[in-house]
């Protein structure tokens, strides 16, 4: 079963404009979200993260929304840029513990 | 810091050989994960040790995959023998307990292995 599901598999985005991905989680005792941030031929790298214990956080351009009845997250780039590029993972832990990750999505801010 | 590193960044092998990967994670981490890229299956966890101890290798695919952490800087992932379907992009990556960011994993620039 799948602990992790992501959409879309793939975005196309204006230069300018906001980019929303979604995840929704089945494991209530999941309690840390983070989102990472792969470009082509480099490992993925943390871009923000979030605890249940609150509805959101903004770092810069970058935005997590978290619904927790839901069971579900989202990351909103404001102002979207070509260098904003690349793919993005969810991902949801309980404790220390290993990450279940999304399956990615593939963004495109075109110019 | 430099950073995990991973070592060959590509690999070309042949059906039946085995294959050594190799990760030198981030100095006085004590997590240690083992994941591998491919299009159709995406990230997945292979393995991943606490204190150079393994805690969870459910991920690892069959028997032909093993890894080992003999220290706390040096892991090993080893296919053998390596099969076409193995193919795909390795990575490691390593995590603090108690670090700055919690539950952060640095991930290394991955092993790209093709397997022929």
């Amino acid at each position: 079963q799948q602990q992790v599901k992501q959409s879309p598999q793939s975005l196309i985005v204006q230069k300018g404009g906001i980019s929303i991905i979604n995840c929704a989680y089945e494991n209530t005792a999941f309690d840390y979200f983070p989102w990472y941030q792969q470009f082509p031929g480099k490992g993925p790298a943390l871009l923000i993260a979030i605890r249940p214990d609150v509805s959101e956080k903004k770092e810069g351009r970058f935005t997590i929304s978290f619904n927790k009845s839901a069971k579900q997250f989202s990351l909103h780039i404001m102002d979207s840029q070509p260098g904003d590029s690349a793919t993005y993972f969810c991902a949801a832990s309980k404790g220390f513990n290993k990450f279940y990750f999304g399956s990615g999505t593939k963004l495109n801010v075109k110019p | 810091d430099a950073g995990v590193i991973q070592s060959p960044r590509h690999e070309v092998t042949e059906m039946g050989q085995e294959v050594t990967l190799r990760c030198k994670p981030i100095s006085g981490h004590d997590y240690l994960f083992w994941y591998r890229q491919t299009m159709m299956r995406g990230l997945e966890l292979l393995i991943y040790f606490n204190n150079n101890v393994p805690i969870d290798d459910s991920g690892m695919p069959e028997d032909r995959f093993s890894a080992k952490m003999p220290n706390a800087s040096f892991s090993t992932l080893k296919i053998q023998p390596s099969e076409p379907r193995d193919s795909a992009v390795y990575f490691c990556a390593s995590s603090l307990r108690g670090g700055l960011a919690f539950n952060e994993q640095f991930f290394g620039p991955g092993t790209r292995l093709t397997v022929l």
